[in-house]
């Protein structure tokens, strides 16, 4: 069965940094691009960040870009994003999802169900 | 970046009824190279993760019920519930994969009149 879990979210202030984890399971994590995607409280979703099975290719979203970085261990099946510089804005739960199709498009078929990011004084 | 925009914002149905969501992109999503529309769709419930609905603007993902249906190309498109069920009240977003920053709408609740 596939599976995916984020973690590390939590309360972080103004400024501050934190690093978001996800596992994956039950496919072959390296074959597969995936992507950060995060819900603001009352918000819909925006596409955060997206990076390449082989972790070479990376893309971001404008309101991340230089503070957010999208990177992955295939050894491990871990999905990671360091969050830098982080704002009142950035408050959200983050989902971690994979591409549905060996190679990417950029759509997800299988999603975690999130991390929560506050970020307040 | 492609802008999409969602319509309408919110949408109730009667149960067995048909609805319809629209979405529009800011550029077109169609491909000249293989002639595809990079469009998805996903429904949204509260404390769960989105569901992957339809890809290609039309194709259905597996184990997704055949009342969901997908129409358009270029830059308008339509998510459609042809008889809705209890269980599809949810946000349903439309998705742009065609360039970087994949971007989605801003999402259209729906709920039964």
């Amino acid at each position: 069965e596939v599976q995916i879990l984020e973690s590390g979210g939590g309360l972080v202030q103004p400024g501050g940094s934190l690093r978001l984890s996800c596992a994956a399971s039950g496919f072959s994590f390296s074959s597969y691009a995936m992507t950060w995607v995060r819900q603001a409280p009352g918000k819909g979703l925006e596409w955060v960040s997206h990076i390449s099975g082989p972790g070479g290719t990376t893309h971001y979203a404008g309101a991340v870009k230089g503070r957010f970085t999208i990177s992955r261990d295939n050894s491990k099946n871990t999905l990671f994003l360091q969050m830098n510089s982080l704002r009142a804005e950035d408050t959200a739960v983050y989902f971690c999802a994979k591409d549905r199709i060996v190679g990417g498009y950029g759509y997800m078929d299988v999603w975690g169900k999130g991390t929560t990011v506050t970020v307040s004084s | 970046d492609i802008l999409m925009t969602q319509s309408p914002d919110s949408l109730a149905v009667s149960l067995g009824e048909r609805a319809s969501i629209n979405c529009k992109s800011s550029q077109s999503v169609l491909s000249s190279s293989n002639n595809k529309n990079y469009l998805a769709w996903y429904q949204h419930k509260p404390g769960q993760p989105p569901n992957l609905l339809l890809y290609w603007a039309s194709t259905r993902e597996s184990g997704v019920p055949d009342r969901f249906s997908g129409s358009g190309s270029g830059t308008d498109f339509t998510l459609t519930i042809s008889s809705l069920q209890a269980e599809d009240v949810a946000v349903y977003y439309c998705q742009q994969y065609f360039s970087t920053p994949y971007t989605f709408g801003q999402g259209t609740t729906l709920e039964i009149k």
